[in-house]
């Protein structure tokens, strides 16, 4: 099956700072999304990106399907981004394949 | 937007007895929905995908006589862990089909 890796596994921030969180899927996929698990484990969906780029406020996100990554990036980082932040490809099954996920902890 | 809605949230069970698991779809009809499980810090893997009126295909290695899935109508989808143990204590979430829309999540801790 399709493997999907995120990478930083965990990431520490000041408030107030960028960062950029990366997926790598090794197949070719008909949808890709952005997910932030709260601590409380509720899945929210970010981005439905399976190509170009997105923005959202403080969040935007590239994906390059041709090359087979996908980017996110949080600008001006806040202590409410804090959680798990997880990528998760349809290869066309319409189930969700997730990756490993980048635990984010944003510090005041 | 779509609203999957899941319950209970938090459920602890004795060892040896079964748990039921409600995942609805509030203002759409879902034919098809899926199950996931989430082990303490990793990540979400699918067990299994639940199809309106037809039996659940499940995952290589899901026990599908453990986790019993029925989809009985448009709307409702229920996993039953049947003998709970100490080792299904895990986090599950169900999604439907349409865009990715996940419920709120079920942490089962069984003792």
């Amino acid at each position: 099956g399709i493997q999907v890796e995120q990478s930083p596994p965990d990431l520490i921030l000041q408030e107030g700072a960028n960062s950029t969180l990366r997926c790598n899927f090794s197949d070719s996929v008909n949808n890709l999304q952005w997910f932030h698990q709260n601590p409380w484990g509720q899945l929210i969906n970010l981005f439905y990106i399976p190509s170009g780029t997105k923005q959202n406020g403080r969040l935007s996100a590239t994906t390059v399907a041709t090359e087979r990554y996908s980017l996110l990036y949080i600008s001006s980082s806040q202590t409410t981004d804090s959680g798990v932040y997880f990528c998760a490809v349809d290869t066309g099954r319409r189930a969700l394949t997730f990756g490993s996920g980048t635990r984010l902890q944003v510090q005041p | 937007g779509a609203v999957v809605s899941q319950h209970p949230s938090r459920v602890i069970c004795k060892s040896g007895t079964s748990v039921k698991i409600e995942c609805r779809s509030l203002d759409f009809q879902a034919t098809t929905m899926f199950w996931y499980r989430q082990f303490p810090k990793q990540s979400l893997m699918l067990m299994a995908t639940s199809n309106e009126g037809s039996k659940a295909t499940y995952e290589q290695g899901v026990e599908k006589d453990k986790f019993l899935i029925n989809h009985a109508s448009l709307t409702l989808s229920t996993l039953t862990v049947t003998s709970a143990h100490p080792e299904d204590s895990s986090f599950y979430i169900c999604s439907a089909s349409l865009g990715g829309t996940f419920g709120s999540g079920t942490r089962l801790t069984v003792v």
